[in-house]
Parts: C-alpha cells; sequence; structure tokens
C-alpha cells in the first residue's frame, strides 16, 4: 500500500477562489508528480520535483504553481480558480535515479469550479 | 518523442475469460515499464513494475511481458473477475522526454458477470 495522500479529495468552489491542494508522502522519494486528468481522458504532467527546491513545468501548460520546501510535501496552489480548472488532480513520487522506481499515486483530488 | 499506445481501447468479455492487453511504445529506450489499474474517480494503483533487464513480472492472476526491442509490453489476465473491471494504463520511464513517465491512454475493461 503506497503512503502518499492527497486532501480534500472533493473540492467544490466559486470562481475567484484561491485553493490549495495538498500532497504528502512518508516513503522519503524524492521524486513528486502532479498530473491533472478529466473524466475518461489521459493524464496530463503538468508539474515535477526532482527535491527539495526544485520544481519544473510539465507537458501541459497549467495555471497552477507548486513548491517543495519540505520532502515530503508537494502542494499545488491555484490563485484565481476558474471553471475551466475543473478536473481530477493526482499526486504520485518515485525513488530518485534513473529509472529506479515504481510510481506511487494518491486518491486524487477532484476539484469541481462554479 | 515518446509516445505510448494501448490497444484496445475497450474490452468487454464475460467472468472467467483470460484475457490480454497490449501497450507499445516507440521509443525502445526505457528504463522500466509500469502497469495501473484506475477505478472511477480514483487514483492509480500500480499492479506490476518490469525493469527494462526484465522479460516478465507476475502477481497473482496477473502476468506482464516485455519486448524493449520491439516496443511492446502486454498484461495477461487470468480467470477474469467482475472486480477486475477497471482502466488498465501502462507507463514507460526513459531518458526521452527528460526522463519523466509517459502514460498510454488505457484500456477499459468491463467482465460481465
Amino acid at each position: 500500500e503506497a503512503d502518499i495522500y492527497q486532501t480534500p479529495r472533493y473540492l467544490v468552489i466559486g470562481t475567484g477562489k484561491k485553493i490549495t491542494l495538498e500532497c504528502s508522502q512518508t516513503m522519503g522519494h524524492d521524486k513528486m508528480y502532479w498530473y491533472q486528468q478529466d473524466p475518461g481522458m489521459e493524464l496530463h504532467l503538468i508539474h515535477y520535483s526532482y527535491g527539495v527546491n526544485s520544481t519544473e513545468k510539465g507537458d501541459l501548460s497549467s495555471e497552477s504553481t507548486v513548491s517543495r520546501i519540505r520532502t515530503e510535501h508537494f502542494p499545488l496552489t491555484l490563485e484565481s480558480a476558474r471553471p475551466s480548472h475543473t478536473s481530477q488532480y493526482l499526486c504520485a513520487s518515485s525513488e530518485q535515479g534513473a529509472g529506479t522506481g515504481e510510481l506511487f499515486f494518491g486518491e486524487g483530488s477532484r476539484l469541481t469550479v462554479l | 518523442k515518446q509516445e505510448v499506445t494501448q490497444i484496445p481501447a475497450a474490452l468487454s468479455v464475460p467472468e472467467g475469460e483470460n484475457l490480454v492487453l497490449n501497450c507499445s511504445f516507440t521509443d525502445s529506450a526505457i528504463y522500466n515499464l509500469q502497469w495501473f489499474r484506475q477505478d472511477p474517480g480514483k487514483g492509480l494503483t500500480s499492479l506490476l513494475l518490469i525493469q527494462s533487464s526484465q522479460r516478465e513480472q507476475t502477481s497473482g492472476r496477473l502476468n506482464a511481458s516485455l519486448d524493449k526491442s520491439s516496443g511492446r509490453s502486454t498484461l495477461y489476465i487470468a480467470a477474469s473477475q467482475p472486480g477486475d473491471s477497471a482502466t488498465y494504463l501502462c507507463a514507460v520511464e526513459g531518458p526521452t522526454g527528460g526522463f519523466k513517465t509517459i502514460f498510454g491512454a488505457g484500456t477499459r475493461l468491463f467482465v460481465k458477470a
């Protein structure tokens, strides 16, 4: 069982609100990722980190931002939510080193912006 | 650029049948290939991880094979059960695209009781 947790699991908010999706892992993994997935659609990488103070944008452009101040936390923030941000956001982590590891996912945060 | 394709996109089988899901990738320079299961509205659960030096991995009724040179992997599910109904995704990690993991679109499996 993977030790990676996301909160909240479900969130419904109004347009213009600031939101932060939390992701924590207790496996000591250096690599962490955020994916965005619409229902029935493919996963798209929006942010990733290879360690503390390291963040990179993924393949899909996103208006969200991330931070990595501690190894175990990788929060995602939307400064001003819009209906187009409605989606499921999945956090994942893996060990450092090329090709070393299994990718572990959290349960996801389903965001609805009205 | 690495691309991962999964065939079929959807599959419906009666309970008890053995089945094979296919995954192909365009760049054979991979470090590993991983199969996942995703239930509706949930995260992904790792099923099997095959390192590039390995040919197959087994877990219970699941067997995954890897042919790196031809860019193919298969996930074999024996004696399928209704609880196996889910979307199955394969993903490869490699140097192409900066060591990121590239996912296929998935195969949606429905096992009828």
